[in-house]
């Protein structure tokens, strides 16, 4: 796929455990903040988003945590499946709607 | 469900030649993306679309990149004269009034040789 050779870090959980991706920005200007699942062969998937202004936001499974002292944004998966194993990449829109993304994380559910 | 589709999954064309890429965003959606990713490498932002014209574009989008909305339905970049360091993944999305809705196509695969 297009991740081929991407030299990405890679979390590696067990089926049914909580999973962790972090990701650092550097645009203290950004106003939303958007995670993305890429899977193989696919374009990337909206998870889930965060507005500037909020610190936390839950979705089905899925939390975002946004600190913007230390410019960190989390994204939390609880009882991570098969089904998530994928790409995660982290994105930001300052201002205008480009999105910038990040360098990605790669997640490997082992069953 | 509604989604973005893109076409064809895989061009592959000489160095020189001139590729159009299609893409048929989500019917409501106004707003329409241009993005690649090549081999190794992060998503990268090409070139935004709004109302007919382009909105915003990236120092990628130089002049051999053109967007056009040639009807109600499809959008298309062309690269006038392909290079080799245009191979990559391109990804069409579209979306609605909100600023941080984006939706994406599956790609489309361009290798230059």
């Amino acid at each position: 796929g297009e991740n081929v050779g991407l030299h990405l870090p890679t979390l590696s959980v067990q089926e049914g455990d909580n999973s962790i991706i972090n990701c650092a920005y550097s645009n203290s200007a950004s106003d939303y903040f958007i995670w993305y699942k890429q899977e193989s062969g696919k374009g990337p998937q909206f998870i889930i988003d965060i507005r500037s202004n909020m610190d936390k936001r839950q979705g089905q499974r899925v939390t975002v945590l946004l600190n913007k002292t230390v410019k960190h944004l989390s994204l939390q998966i609880a009882a991570t499946q098969p089904g998530d194993s994928a790409v995660y990449f982290c994105a930001e829109i300052a201002g205008r709607r480009a999105l910038t993304f990040g360098s990605g994380t790669r997640l490997q559910v082992q069953p | 469900e509604p989604e973005v589709t893109q076409t064809p999954s895989h061009q592959v064309t000489q160095m020189g030649q001139e590729v159009i890429l299609r893409c048929v965003p989500i019917s409501n959606h106004l707003y329409f993306y241009w993005y690649r990713q090549i081999l190794g490498q992060k998503v990268e932002f090409l070139v935004s679309f709004y109302n007919n014209e382009i909105s915003e574009k990236s120092e990628i989008f130089d002049d051999q990149f053109s967007v056009e909305r040639p009807d109600g339905s499809n959008f298309t970049l062309k690269i006038r004269s392909t290079k080799l360091e245009d191979s990559a993944m391109y990804f069409c999305a579209s979306g609605g009034s909100l600023e941080n809705e984006q939706y994406f196509g599956p790609g489309t695969r361009l290798t230059v040789t």
